[in-house]
């Protein structure tokens, strides 16, 4: 079974410091991995898209990482602020492309002044 | 330019009742998607549809069907709603299904069965 894991699933830091959030997968063949930020009760908006060929990549604060061998990617966040409070979703594309996404459950992230 | 909408935003029904979701694709979008996030959990597959055809399907029954305009919009349908049926219902689109593209969320809709 396909699965993507997420961990922690629950995280407090306070504004101003940096963490890292895991993600751990079986998808197989893998193509893609995405990191997604979702707002309670909103759709989840995309932070980074990453082929199997690529092993990081940022998006202003936040910073993604691949390792495709050990199937684990992280998603860190620098200098975090209080709209950072949201959870991240990590999704694995199955084949190429957009089709048939897999998400992990997500790690709720509270950011706290 | 218009983003995905979905509508309606909220929506109560009762057991056995039957639902219409509405979706419109970015502009520019052919392939919409279809996903169920109970409360707490990660977005689940429930369809896909590229060119006014089922292209892939999650582990849905046969309770829930869809259906692509030509204009790219989608519904999702539900019929013989189930309390386990409550949930944000989130659309997504895209261009053309084997793109690497991300996928833009709606702000979905959340169906409340009762």
């Amino acid at each position: 079974k396909n699965q993507v894991e997420q961990s922690p699933q629950s995280l407090i830091i306070l504004e101003g410091k940096n963490c890292t959030l895991q993600c751990n997968y079986t998808v197989s063949p893998f193509s893609n991995l995405r990191w997604y930020k979702q707002d309670t009760g909103r759709g989840p908006v995309s932070l980074t898209i990453m082929t199997f060929s690529e092993n990081t990549k940022s998006n202003g604060r936040y910073t993604a990482t691949l390792d495709a061998d050990t199937k684990q990617s992280s998603l860190h966040i620098t200098a975090s602020q209080l709209s950072d409070s949201a959870s991240y979703i990590c999704v694995v594309s199955l084949n190429f492309g957009n089709e048939k996404l897999t998400f992990g459950t997500g790690t709720r992230l509270t950011i706290i002044p | 330019d218009a983003g995905v909408t979905q509508s309606p935003t909220h929506l109560i029904k009762t057991r056995g009742q039957q639902v219409t979701l509405r979706c419109s694709p970015k502009s520019g979008h052919d392939t919409v998607s279809w996903y169920q996030q109970a409360l707490g959990q990660g977005p689940q597959f429930i369809f896909q549809y590229y060119e006014e055809e089922e292209r892939q399907r999650g582990n849905f029954p046969d309770r829930f069907s869809g259906h692509q305009f030509p204009n790219y919009s989608s519904e999702l349908n539900v019929n013989a709603l189930l309390l386990g049926d409550s949930a944000l219902y989130l659309c997504a689109s895209s261009l053309r299904v084997w793109s690497t593209d991300t996928q833009y969320f709606g702000p979905g809709t959340r169906l409340t069965v009762l």
